[in-house]
């Protein structure tokens, strides 16, 4: 298993352009979410889906969208990219559905180091 | 909205000696409070996590207590190690919402 994969890893975009960042995971979980961590912020949450077919905002949604095409898929999109988006932005999966018991480890991809200018 | 202060933001100890992290939390609901390692340029990973009906939980040289009146948990490390330098992260389910919060981070140096 490639377990959580991203794509690209580095990108570099000027003020104003748009891209989407994808994230797939091949464990089969159900729940699914995008982070962004910048020096000393430590993570924070953009948007997560809970499960194929929901999704929903998290800490600071703004400036973003997000598509969950299916149970493998989540992917993030800038829509006009602005400076302070320059970030690393991490995807990570976990197993459970919404609402069940709260207990399980989030699997992290590798990140997307993005840089707007 | 939920939130985790983490304290100290950075810590350096000598070979040998422990480290002790500290996370507190407002919602009283929360039920699972994970810890994270993350190396320098690379992805975060878990390396314990408890559950709110469980007080302390050990792996080796890594420990962490919960204290759900006072509403903190703390991470503990010891006889510490060059290769225990890291950022650590702790976590939290905010509950009804399946939603993660992490704390902003320690930055743990363990000097040889």
């Amino acid at each position: 298993n490639a377990g959580v994969t991203q794509t690209p890893k580095f990108q570099v975009l000027k003020t104003g352009q748009s891209m989407t960042l994808q994230c797939a995971q091949d464990m089969n979980h159900n729940s699914m979410y995008w982070y962004r961590q910048d020096p000393g912020m430590g993570l924070r949450l953009i948007y997560y889906s809970a499960s194929e077919g929901t999704t929903d905002k998290g800490e600071v949604p703004n400036g973003y969208n997000v598509s969950r095409l299916n149970k493998r898929e989540f992917s993030l999109r800038l829509e006009s990219a602005a400076p302070s988006q320059t970030s690393v932005y991490f995807c990570a999966s976990t197993p459970r559905l919404a609402g069940a018991s709260s207990t399980d480890t989030q699997y992290f991809g590798p990140g997307t180091r993005l840089t707007v200018l | 909205g939920e939130n985790v202060e983490q304290h100290p933001s950075t810590l350096s100890v000598q070979e040998g000696d422990s480290a002790v992290i500290k996370c507190t939390y407002s919602d009283s609901a929360s039920n699972y409070f994970p810890w994270y390692k993350q190396e320098l340029g690379k992805r975060p990973q878990l390396i314990i996590d408890i559950r709110s009906n469980v007080g302390e939980k050990k792996d080796q040289r890594i420990a962490v207590t919960l204290n759900k009146t006072a509403k903190h948990f703390s991470l503990h490390i010891t006889e510490t190690q060059p290769e225990d330098s890291a950022v650590y992260f702790c976590a939290l389910i905010t509950s009804g919402t399946y939603k993660y919060i992490f704390g902003t981070g320690t930055r743990l140096k363990v000097l040889a």
